[in-house]
């Protein structure tokens, strides 16, 4: 069965802008979580959500919203880009946290 | 919230070698505990996971040992092969929210 698929792969924005990240979990998983992976703070959490409710936040900035759909796939935006933001952002799904996640490719943002 | 510490931050072991990691987290109520391992450029893969009710748990040459009084956790790579060297981490499950390690540089040197 197809992965955790993360559109785009790669990306490039200018400081201010705003950008939404993409993905589709592998069928049947209705628990998605995004987290942020830099070289020094390593993978960080950003949001999890499971039938279209986010059930736990991460410690970031209003800047960062997600959302998910009605057939789990789920949507991260980051508005008023910095240049700290520049990272590997890495989407999960699961069919329960409690049971493991598989994580896609990622989208590699990077902020100019 | 929860807090999870990593050691090594960087590990060489010679190939054949057996290599340890270890994780502590800081709250009681985490119960499910996964190890994921990166290989340069890819995503991470879950290689094991233990429970909170179980002790150790073993999977061909890779085991977890949980202390859940202690509030620690260890990965156990045994004949270590170069096909292992990759970043490792650990994390804490606690109402949904996955907490990672900042993981573990393994280097197999053949």
């Amino acid at each position: 069965k197809a992965g955790v698929t993360q559109t785009p792969r790669y990306l490039i924005k200018t400081r201010g802008q705003q950008v939404t990240l993409s993905c589709s979990p592998i069928s049947g998983h209705r628990s998605v979580s995004w987290y942020q992976q830099t070289p020094g703070q390593g993978l960080q959490f950003l949001f999890e959500y499971f039938s279209e409710t986010q059930r736990n936040k991460g410690n970031f900035p209003g800047r960062f919203s997600g959302r998910q759909f009605s057939n789990s796939r789920s949507e991260m935006n980051v508005s008023t880009l910095e240049l700290g933001d520049s990272a590997l952002y890495l989407c999960a799904s699961s069919t329960d946290p409690f049971y493991g996640y598989t994580f896609g490719s990622g989208t590699r943002l990077t902020v100019v | 919230g929860e807090n999870v510490e990593q050691h090594p931050s960087t590990l060489s072991v010679q190939e054949g070698d057996s290599a340890v990691i270890k994780c502590t987290y800081s709250d009681s109520a985490s119960n499910y505990f996964p190890w994921y391992k990166q290989e340069l450029g890819k995503r991470p893969q879950l290689i094991i996971d233990i429970r909170s009710n179980v002790g150790e748990k073993k999977d061909q040459r890779i085991a977890v040992t949980l202390n859940k009084t202690a509030k620690h956790f260890s990965l156990h790579i045994t004949e270590t092969q170069p096909e292992d060297s990759a970043v490792y981490f650990c994390a804490a499950l606690n109402n949904e929210k996955l907490t990672f390690g900042t993981g573990t540089r393994l280097t197999i040197i053949p």
